[in-house]
């Protein structure tokens, strides 16, 4: 199974500051068909996760632009340009380049 | 606009199955643009996936759990299905359905609200 790490586990940030996650993967995902399967979800309290960012760098409808995603083959960033109150949460990086498909650990933002 | 609604018992007793059922509403199951999931997240970890399945019945399950697994579909009532057999407390899960485009499978949009599934006597 290809193995997802995320660091850190936990942050907190105060608003308007920018925010970076790193998710590390233990196997390229990027595919034969030139295009890398690593995803970005929020799961914001009690609530199902939902899609942020596909395939690296696209943000999902309705994502607002503040969100950004970059990296290449192991290495992923996630963005937050300004956080605001309403990004808290826990983000996980996916991956979906082979099965099984794995999450990193997830990393808990909360707002200073 | 799509939707997925779990349905099914939230208490299962050890060594017994556990029996989901997901609705999807708003669009069809056999159109072809989605695969269909299920993902677990057991209270305060992370998320798991467990298997996907085609409109045409086409599995893929995550080793750790296939011989428990299975998932089916049945595109008369719109529905598709998880059952997992042998359950211990480790199985105590919130259980998601979810869409998973077909062309990109790690895009899994929409979620289902999910349920708690609590194995204990």
């Amino acid at each position: 199974d290809i193995v997802m790490t995320q660091t850190p586990l936990s942050l907190s940030v105060t608003p308007g500051q920018p925010a970076s996650i790193s998710c590390k993967s233990s196997q390229s995902l990027l595919y034969s068909d030139g295009r890398t399967y690593l995803y970005w979800y929020l799961q914001k309290p009690g609530q199902p996760p939902h899609l942020l960012i596909y395939e690296v760098s696209n943000r999902f409808s309705g994502v607002p632009d503040r969100f950004s995603g970059s990296g290449s083959g192991t290495d992923f960033t996630l963005k937050i340009s300004r956080v605001e109150a309403e990004d808290v949460g826990v983000y996980y990086c996916m991956q979906s380049v082979q099965l099984p498909f794995t999450f990193g650990p997830g990393t808990k933002v909360d707002i200073k | 606009q799509l939707q997925l609604q779990v349905s099914g018992p939230g208490l299962v007793i050890p060594s017994e199955t556990l029996s989901l059922t997901c609705t999807v509403s708003g669009g069809s199951i056999s159109s072809g643009s989605f695969y269909w999931g299920w993902i677990r997240q057991p209270p305060g970890k992370g998320l798991e996936w467990i298997g996907t399945i085609y409109y045409s019945g086409t599995t893929y399950s995550n080793p750790s759990l296939k011989s428990r697994v299975t998932i089916s579909v049945d595109t008369s009532k719109n529905q598709f299905s998880l059952r997992l057999s042998s359950v211990t407390a480790a199985d105590t899960a919130v259980y998601y359905c979810v869409g998973q485009n077909s062309s990109a499978w790690g895009w899994l949009d929409p979620w289902g609200q999910g349920t708690l599934v609590t194995v204990s006597s």
